[in-house]
């Protein structure tokens, strides 16, 4: 089955406490991005990645880290979590990146005390 | 700058009636795609229509269709025939944006379908 998948899906940390939230898709897509999803406030794109090694920002970068060191797989690093980055995140996949549907997975649910 | 713009951040509609649900964009770029998707109380993001700026027919998908009003920027999902199952959230969304692989989205619009 074609998906999009995330772990954990639900997570309580501490402010400082170093995490990171996988997600792998079996879709052979090029083009893997993370979000967040607030309250009035939709989704926003933290980071994107074109390719293997190939990352760029989103809107809100800031206090994340990814790598793409494989294609399947884009994990999301919070090095020092804060309770601002309290959130619902989710990692979605589409096959080049260019005006395509984006495949979504079930979605991260963070709470940093 | 790119901009998503959902104006009605809740809505109601009867069973089995029709609902348009606003959705307003902001780009300089002349291609771009146009996405809506729907997230009910679960959580998951499904996808449902798209529109490519350069289309010009309005999407269709079933129930859905897209609105497509490229002069005014606007890019309205219908749903006919309102059921019980189509209370969600529903988000509109734009890529790219500007040269970059950017998605942007709204900030939702919450449908509640009545009995």
């Amino acid at each position: 089955e074609a998906q999009v998948t995330q772990n954990p899906r639900y997570l309580i940390t501490v402010t400082g406490k170093k995490l990171t939230v996988t997600c792998s898709q079996n879709m052979n897509h090029e083009y893997m991005s993370w979000y967040r999803q607030d309250p009035g406030l939709g989704l926003r794109q933290i980071y994107y990645s074109m390719n293997v090694e190939v990352t760029d920002k989103g809107d809100v970068p800031e206090g994340y880290k990814v790598s793409r060191k494989e294609k399947r797989n884009f994990p999301l690093i919070l090095e020092s979590p804060s309770p601002n980055q309290t959130s619902l995140y989710f990692c979605a996949s589409s096959l080049s990146g260019d005006q395509e549907t984006q495949y979504f997975g079930p979605g991260t649910r963070l709470l940093v005390l | 700058a790119q901009k998503i713009t959902q104006t009605q951040p809740g809505m109601f509609v009867q069973e089995k009636e029709a609902v348009t649900l606003d959705c307003t964009y902001d780009t300089s770029d002349q291609s771009y795609g146009l996405f809506w998707y729907k997230q009910p109380s679960s959580g998951e993001m499904i996808f449902l229509i798209y529109q490519g700026s350069y289309d010009e027919q309005n999407a269709t998908e079933g129930r859905y269709s897209l609105n497509f009003q490229k002069a005014r920027k606007s890019a309205n999902l219908v749903i006919s025939a309102s059921q019980l199952g189509d209370s969600a959230m529903y988000f509109c969304a734009m890529s790219p944006t500007s040269g970059t692989y950017k998605y942007i989205f709204g900030t939702g619009t919450r449908l509640k379908v009545l009995a």
